[in-house]
């Protein structure tokens, strides 16, 4: 069974600096990644997707990248800010269409 | 706008109540989900749709039917919902067909339900 882990499960940091989030699966026949925000008791918001020929997507302040060989995805968030703190989850896309989600990492980001 | 919408939002209800909860997407998506999302278990699916007529389970379908009619809708049944079914659950859809699966999904704000 295709496992998705999430490191760090949680994070706080002071504002300004940089945010590195990890993604690690088992399986490299993936369709796509995606990483989501989610804050508490909220639905799940799209922030950046790699289809599994690209290797990193960039957009604004968010990047990340996928090297399937290796069965890793990285977010990296710069120069973060307090509106910056929610759950981030990563979830992959198998080949029947099924998304599969990590455990999420909380981040905190203090003033 | 594009996007995924559950009804209701929040849902109290008592053991052995049926009850459906609505999802709609204006995207012309084929692919349609239901996720329960609980502390310390995750996201996990519940059913999925391919296309009108064409649902299957995920991993956890006990207790749960769908029904998909129409390609805008995808109702989540609970015929008698029971407390371990308090869960918060979301809608997905995503343009995907069978070898084309390079677009991502768009969730629904979720519907937290509550069975007492």
């Amino acid at each position: 069974k295709q496992e998705v882990t999430q490191i760090p499960a949680a994070l706080s940091v002071p504002e300004g600096e940089n945010l590195v989030l990890n993604c690690s699966f088992t399986d490299s026949a993936i369709y796509n990644l995606q990483w989501f925000r989610q804050d508490p008791g909220k639905g799940l918001t799209s922030l950046l997707l790699i289809q599994s020929s690209q290797r990193e997507q960039t957009s604004g302040r968010l990047n990340a990248s996928l090297d399937k060989s290796s069965g890793r995805s990285t977010l990296y968030i710069a120069a973060s800010q307090p509106g910056d703190s929610a759950t981030y989850l990563c979830a992959f896309t198998d080949s029947w269409g099924k998304l599969q989600f990590g455990a999420g990492t909380q981040v905190v980001v203090t003033p | 706008e594009a996007q995924v919408t559950q009804n209701p939002r929040y849902l109290i209800t008592v053991t052995g109540k049926k009850l459906t909860v609505t999802c709609s997407q204006n995207m012309n998506h084929e692919y349609m989900s239901w996720y329960r999302q609980d502390p310390g278990l995750g996201l996990r699916q519940i059913y999925y749709s391919m296309n009108v007529e064409v649902t299957d389970k995920g991993d956890v379908p006990e207790g749960y039917k769908v029904s998909r009619k129409e390609k805008r809708n995808f109702p989540l049944i609970l015929e008698s919902p029971s407390p371990n079914q308090t869960s918060l659950y979301f809608c997905a859809s995503s343009p995907l067909s069978m070898g084309a699966a390079n677009y991502g999904y768009t969730f629904g704000s979720g519907t937290r339900l509550t069975v007492v």
